[in-house]
């Protein structure tokens, strides 16, 4: 059975460009919530979807990052444009509305490198 | 405004001891009280959870102990092997979204 899957892995880019990161929740999974993670800020919660609506977005940084779900397998995480600071790393997780422990299932997370 | 402080931020375990990782909360409302646990290059996956209303649960090796007074929870690694070697956290969900503790590294020595 797949987990929740990412893309790219890894990205570097340079200061200024456009960076799109990717994600295939688990099917059936109704729920789902972009993180990012840095040594100095632990694991934030950027923006959470319910049924693809956006219901939380009140972890994103700035109006550089935009996030989509256009339909119930996939979700975009947008950064325009990008600012070293962004360097992190950022994961994927979707859960089910049924769980009883609310438990995330997270992607392996895509480490963004801003130079 | 974090809801959940975790301690001790590093921990360094001989093999077969006991690893105990705490986490204070602010807030009552949890539905439910996890750990997970996260290797290098993967993301965080679920270990353990407690309901609140469960003073102790126990997996194999490894135990939640939940003191809703003193409003911590904290987990404990029995018989700490190097396979233990991550990085723990603790977590609050709470309306549908989870907010994290900062991460224990446990670095098991053999």
């Amino acid at each position: 059975d797949a987990g929740v899957i990412q893309s790219p892995r890894h990205e570097v880019t340079e200061m200024g460009q456009e960076v799109t990161l990717r994600c295939k929740p688990i099917s059936g999974h109704n729920s789902l919530f972009w993180y990012r993670q840095t040594m100095m800020r632990g694991l934030e919660l950027l923006i959470y979807f319910n049924n693809n609506v956006p219901i939380d977005d009140s972890g994103m940084p700035e109006d550089r990052f935009s996030a989509k779900m256009p339909n119930a397998s996939f979700s975009t995480l947008k950064i325009q444009p990008s600012e070293p600071r962004d360097s992190a790393v950022y994961f994927c997780a979707s859960r089910t509305s049924g769980s009883i422990t609310g438990e995330l299932f997270f992607g392996e997370g895509s480490r963004l490198t801003v130079l | 405004q974090q809801q959940v402080k975790q301690s001790p931020q590093s921990l360094i375990v001989q093999k077969g001891g006991i690893s105990i990782i705490n986490c204070a909360y602010e807030n009552t409302a949890f539905d439910y009280f996890p750990w997970y646990q996260q290797f290098p290059g993967k993301g965080p996956a679920l270990l353990i959870a407690i309901r609140p209303d469960v003073s102790e649960k126990k997996e194999g090796r490894f135990t939640i102990s939940f003191n809703k007074s003193a409003k911590q929870f904290s987990l404990h690694i029995m018989d700490s092997q190097p396979g233990d070697s991550a990085t723990y956290f603790c977590a609050a969900p709470r309306a549908g979204k989870s907010t994290f503790g900062d991460g224990t590294t446990l670095t098991v020595k053999p």
